[in-house]
């Protein structure tokens, strides 16, 4: 089975802090995903990778960077961390080039508060 | 743009029932369309996709969808539904075309069986 892992369920922080949520996947695929979800507005993609060092910026990126310098890792990066950015992130993976045909697998979700 | 809409926040149904879950989207050529589900507590589930092909199309746990084109319409069917299926369920769409395109989620409709 597909694993993605992400390296907090709850993370707090404080305004102004820089936070750093994991996500790693064990399945070797190219294409890789940070969603942010909130009641009532369902999925929002942030940012995206399709490749190792390659992203491309989703619906919502600002506030947010990402790094992936290795295949099975892809990171979300909240420079500098505000009160609207307290939500439900969802890391997911899916295989091949082309990502819209293929299922993607996602992790369980860190719920980050920031006060 | 592409875009998707559930219409309904939330769907209650009687456990045994045949339940519906609603799904329209917006796209300027072909979808590819997805139905996802969200359990309490955990990460989402992919429950089936519409590629091409045949409009009826079987997923996970009994579930089922009809991609209708003249309607845009892809909605999510049961014969007969447990307690178990509740759960978050999220449509999703893509449109066919060269290069990567992103998909997009709608924003969710809350199954509730009641026993």
């Amino acid at each position: 089975d597909v694993k993605v892992t992400q390296s907090s369920r709850y993370l707090v922080k404080r305004t102004g802090e820089k936070v750093f949520l994991e996500c790693v996947q064990d399945m070797d695929h190219e294409n890789m995903f940070w969603y942010r979800q909130d009641p009532g507005l369902g999925l929002r993609l942030i940012y995206f990778s399709y490749d190792v060092k390659m992203k491309e910026k989703g619906d919502i990126p600002e506030g947010y960077s990402v790094s992936r310098e290795k295949k099975e890792r892809f990171s979300l990066i909240l420079e500098s961390a505000s009160t609207n950015q307290t939500s439900m992130y969802l890391c997911a993976s899916s295989p091949s080039g082309l990502a819209g045909t293929d299922t993607q697998y996602f992790g369980p979700g860190t719920r980050l508060t920031v006060l | 743009a592409q875009s998707v809409a559930q219409p309904e926040d939330q769907v209650n149904v009687a456990e045994g029932n045949p339940l519906t879950v609603k799904c329209t989207y917006s796209v300027s050529g072909n979808p590819y369309l997805f139905w996802y589900v969200q359990y309490p507590n955990r990460g989402l589930q992919f429950l089936l996709k519409y590629i091409t092909g045949d409009n009826l199309v079987k997923g996970s746990y009994g579930f089922e969808a009809e991609f209708n084109k003249s309607q845009t319409s892809f909605h999510l069917k049961k014969p007969s539904a447990l307690v178990s299926d509740s759960a978050l369920y999220f449509c999703a769409v893509r449109e066919h075309s060269g290069g990567y395109q992103k998909v997009t989620f709608g924003t969710g409709t809350k199954l509730q069986v009641i026993p």
